[in-house]
């Protein structure tokens, strides 16, 4: 069965550069979780969207935005890196949550290592 | 809100001991549902588990079983058996009746010694 899709796995960035991380849902899976892992940290939730518009925001800096596109993938986009937003980044996907309690099914994530 | 507490940071066990993850929950949505995910020191969230505020029957599935208590807030995790391969860290989720979110605990890190 097909999986979320991230890329990259791994990419390392300097202080002050961008990066973007690209997340391939399941498919026909409608709503879509970005989520931030920390080393020995629990995943932090960033945001969501649900077909295609923001459904929540959680606890994602100003320097990052995130979308979902027209064939749902969907794409975090994150500028003025600072060595703190080291982490694993997670996508997930799910369909029709809106409050059901469907569960999210994880990517492998991204590791993000700025240097 | 949301909150899911996993006062175990860290368990060893001896391989075929059983081992039971602690889980407990707070939240004000009347229906809700909690989730058991493990990770694998290869960094992938595997989904295990999910279950309905509304129904608290135990689940089984081979020597994984869950045991959801509404009165304790408790959504505990036992495995049976241990095996090495069970070695991960396991997070607890919460996920309420609205919006799209998934509220995790810090997690539990089980090591299984052979």
């Amino acid at each position: 069965a097909a999986g979320v899709i991230q890329s990259p796995r791994h990419l390392i960035k300097e202080k002050r550069e961008t990066a973007t991380l690209k997340c391939y849902p399941i498919p026909r899976h409608d709503t879509v979780y970005w989520y931030q892992q920390g080393p020995g940290q629990d995943p932090q939730f960033l945001i969501s969207f649900y077909e295609k518009m923001q459904s929540d925001k959680g606890s994602i800096p100003d320097r990052f935005s995130a979308q979902q596109f027209s064939d749902y993938h969907s794409e975090l986009n994150m500028s003025s890196l600072e060595l703190g937003d080291s982490a694993l980044y997670f996508c997930a996907s799910s369909l029709e949550n809106r409050g059901r309690g469907t569960e999210a099914f994880f990517g492998q994530g991204t590791r993000l290592t700025v240097v | 809100a949301q909150k899911v507490t996993q006062a175990q940071t860290e368990i060893s066990v001896v391989e075929k001991e059983d081992v039971t993850l602690d889980c407990v929950y707070e939240t004000r949505d009347t229906t809700y549902y909690l989730f058991w995910y493990k990770q694998p020191p290869s960094g992938e969230l595997v989904f295990l588990i999910r279950r309905n505020s509304f129904d608290e029957q135990n689940e089984i599935s081979g020597r994984y079983s869950w045991n959801f208590q509404k009165s304790t807030s408790s959504f505990n995790f036992t495995i049976t058996a241990s095996q090495v391969v069970d070695s991960a860290v396991y997070f607890c989720a919460l996920s309420g009746n609205t919006g799209n979110q998934f509220y995790f605990g810090t997690g539990t890190s089980l090591t299984v010694i052979p």
